[in-house]
């Protein structure tokens, strides 16, 4: 089953104390993308990659860091996470670029006390 | 980088009338015009999507228009539902240069029996 698969789907951890979601997609998508949704501000973007060891920032990098080391895996780090970076974080891969359908993973809750 | 600004923010229509959704982008270059339904708690699916080159685009109920010189897009759903009732997504994207692709803020749909 083509899926994005995103863990962990929910976690709640405290400040400054380093946290890695991954995501995994199993279509050979060369494209993928990280995005925070908090309510009232829809989807924002965090960082791309349009390939392996080819990453960019989106609207909001400030706090993350990403790699892409394999074509399938696009983790999100967050070294120091604050609570501004407490929101539900989803995953995306398609294609080749932006312009393709998006496919998303379930999504990640995280909350930083 | 690009903006995308979506209204309204909430509509609320009995079940059997239409819905539109209409949304605007800044950056001419833009040529990509996705919308993702989003259900609560799950992932932004993609419903319907149209590309700079044709103006208007239906699947069934559901139908998006653009106007390249105006610079906005429009999603119409007629014979509403109550499944329906979702959180709805434009977004628009280029696939030269960069990559990234930019949601609006989301409309909420309320579909009542």
């Amino acid at each position: 089953e083509a899926q994005v698969t995103q863990n962990p789907r929910y976690l709640i951890t405290v400040t400054g104390k380093k946290l890695t979601v991954t995501c995994s997609q199993n279509m050979n998508h060369e494209y993928m993308s990280w995005y925070r949704q908090d309510p009232g501000l829809g989807l924002r973007q965090i960082y791309y990659s349009m390939n392996v060891e080819v990453t960019d920032k989106g609207d909001v990098p400030e706090g993350y860091k990403v790699s892409r080391k394999e074509k399938r895996n696009f983790p999100l780090i967050l070294e120091s996470p604050s609570p501004n970076q407490t929101s539900l974080y989803f995953c995306a891969s398609s294609g080749r670029h932006s312009n393709q359908p998006q496919h998303f993973g379930d999504g990640t809750r995280l909350s930083i006390l | 980088g690009e903006n995308v600004e979506q209204h309204p923010s909430t509509l609320s229509v009995q079940e059997g009338d239409s819905a539109v959704i209409k949304c605007t982008y800044s950056d001419s270059a833009s040529n990509y015009f996705p919308w993702y339904k989003q259900e609560l708690g799950k992932r932004p699916q993609l419903i319907i999507d149209i590309r700079s080159n044709v103006g208007e685009k239906k699947d069934q109920r559901i139908a998006v228009t653009l106007n390249k010189t105006a610079k906005h897009f429009s999603l119409h759903i007629t014979e509403t539902q109550p499944e329906d009732s979702a959180v709805y997504f434009c977004a628009a994207s280029q696939a030269t240069g960069y990559s990234t692709l930019t949601f609006g803020k989301g409309t909420m749909l309320l579909v009542s029996p």
